[in-house]
């Protein structure tokens, strides 16, 4: 059974209007992250929840935003897409920080309009 | 700066052709190398962790070790479903985020 649950798997929204990408957990894991890839490069870290500590990545745009509401789901708030952020969105989870191996989901595929 | 290169971008072998791939890091302090299966439209999936030189460690076909400065995943008579993108990845000194590489292609003909 999936661990990771992301909704939806593929997302088409219209430049410049908000979308929000969804992200549950079925373990209770403490540790939330998003990441960014786009095609044919390496998964980029967005930013992460430690239980409800969130934390930012220094070069994550301010157009991207995230919420968790509680321990099982997160998501991830896209304020005005733009074509570059045309992109897969993974969202995985880790019982702690540091050298714990991170669980991934299959992610959603946004296309911008 | 924190860096993991993987090589080569892309390699085709026969079934049953054994290789390897490559994933050197300069990372201060590594407290984790992780290597990742990916299959097109997927989220990376877990598959080794090694954190000390000379570790090894193996699931079937595959085994991945670790030196100070490298990880090699091996890969034995390799078949048709083997083909994917393998990811490698090592934690930042802060232990707060995953650095991965570019990855490498792998297509496996029968």
């Amino acid at each position: 059974d999936a661990m990771v649950i992301q909704n939806p798997r593929y997302q088409v929204t219209q430049f410049g209007k908000p979308v929000t990408l969804s992200c549950s957990q079925t373990l209770n894991h403490n540790v939330m992250y998003w990441y960014q890839q786009k095609s044919s490069q390496a998964p980029k870290l967005l930013f992460h929840y430690y239980d409800k500590d969130f934390n930012n990545e220094a070069d994550t745009p301010d157009n991207f935003q995230s919420r968790r509401p509680n321990t099982s789901f997160c998501f991830l708030d896209i304020r005005s897409p733009g074509l570059g952020d045309a992109a897969m969105y993974l969202c995985a989870i880790s019982p702690d920080r540091g050298n714990q191996p991170q669980h991934f989901g299959d992610g959603t595929r946004l296309s911008i309009l | 700066e924190d860096q993991v290169t993987q090589s080569p971008e892309a390699l085709r072998l026969q079934e049953g052709e054994s290789s390897s791939l490559n994933c050197s890091y300069t990372v201060s302090g590594l407290r984790g190398l992780f290597w990742y299966r990916q299959d097109p439209g997927k989220g990376p999936e877990f598959l080794f962790t090694l954190y000390s030189a000379g570790e090894e460690k193996e699931k079937e076909r595959l085994k991945a070790t670790l030196t100070k400065k490298e990880s090699f995943l091996h890969i034995t008579a390799p078949k048709p479903e083997d083909s994917a993108t393998y990811l490698c990845a090592a934690f930042n000194q802060a232990g707060t985020a995953l650095i991965f590489g570019k990855g490498t292609t792998l297509s496996v003909s029968s």
